[in-house]
């Protein structure tokens, strides 16, 4: 199993600007994943963060919008840039390590952008 | 891209009672089912993954059963206690790498 916390819990923000979430796990993993669940919608996969290399995004996300940092293998940053309210959602991160695996998860960033 | 569908959307129980939900998916490339808990403010938590046709798992009050020839899985919970309170996530992972979740199934239960 994986701990995973978050950076920040929540956050109201204002359209136009960014924020950066933060995502350590209490063990090194290769590969961290971003996810997004908009208000009554399904958990969706933003990009796959893995150490040392870009990060793998999802059809619908650009790296523009959803910039992503993976520095060492038990951190990762995702920034959410020139938010709109659009972008209101809950922020994951998660660990696991392959489609048969359990996913662990982080407790999330609720964001709600005015 | 595979479509997860969960049913129903939310469900309110008494204290007690026993209830299930279903998550369908494409039968076709099949590979896993997640299960997941979701409580408010804290992290989904894994409740069990299942991949043979008639797999059935058990935790306590809460089991699943999985048809992969049609597509289904059903999660049941039996006397249902206000802490079981939670938003329930099904997953099913097919060809690609990682799961494809459906919308939940929001759950209260009444003391």
């Amino acid at each position: 199993s994986a701990v995973i916390s978050q950076k920040p819990s929540r956050d109201i923000c204002q359209r136009g600007t960014s924020l950066t979430i933060q995502c350590q796990v209490d063990s090194q993993v290769t590969m961290m994943f971003w996810y997004r669940q908009q208000p009554g919608q399904s958990l969706t996969l933003i990009a796959t963060a893995n150490q040392g290399s870009e990060a793998t995004y999802e059809s619908g996300f650009v790296i523009d919008k959803f910039p992503i940092s993976r520095p060492n293998l038990t951190f990762s940053t995702l920034t959410v840039s020139n938010m709109s309210p659009e972008d209101s959602s809950i922020y994951l991160c998660s660990v696991g390590k392959g489609a048969g695996d359990t996913q662990y998860f982080g407790p999330g960033t609720r964001l709600t952008v005015l | 891209i595979l479509n997860v569908e969960q049913s129903p959307q939310s469900l309110h129980v008494q204290e007690g009672d026993s209830t299930n939900f279903t998550c369908s998916f494409p039968s076709s490339n099949f590979y896993a089912l997640h299960w997941y808990r979701w409580e408010t403010a804290k992290s989904p938590e894994a409740l069990f993954v299942m991949t043979l046709n008639g797999d059935e798992k058990k935790k306590g009050r809460i089991s699943a059963t999985l048809n992969t020839k049609e597509g289904y899985s059903y999660l049941y919970i039996k006397g249902s206690q206000p802490e079981d309170s939670a938003t329930y996530l099904c997953a099913s992972s097919g060809g690609s790498y990682i799961p494809t979740f459906g919308r939940g199934t929001s759950l209260i239960v009444h003391p």
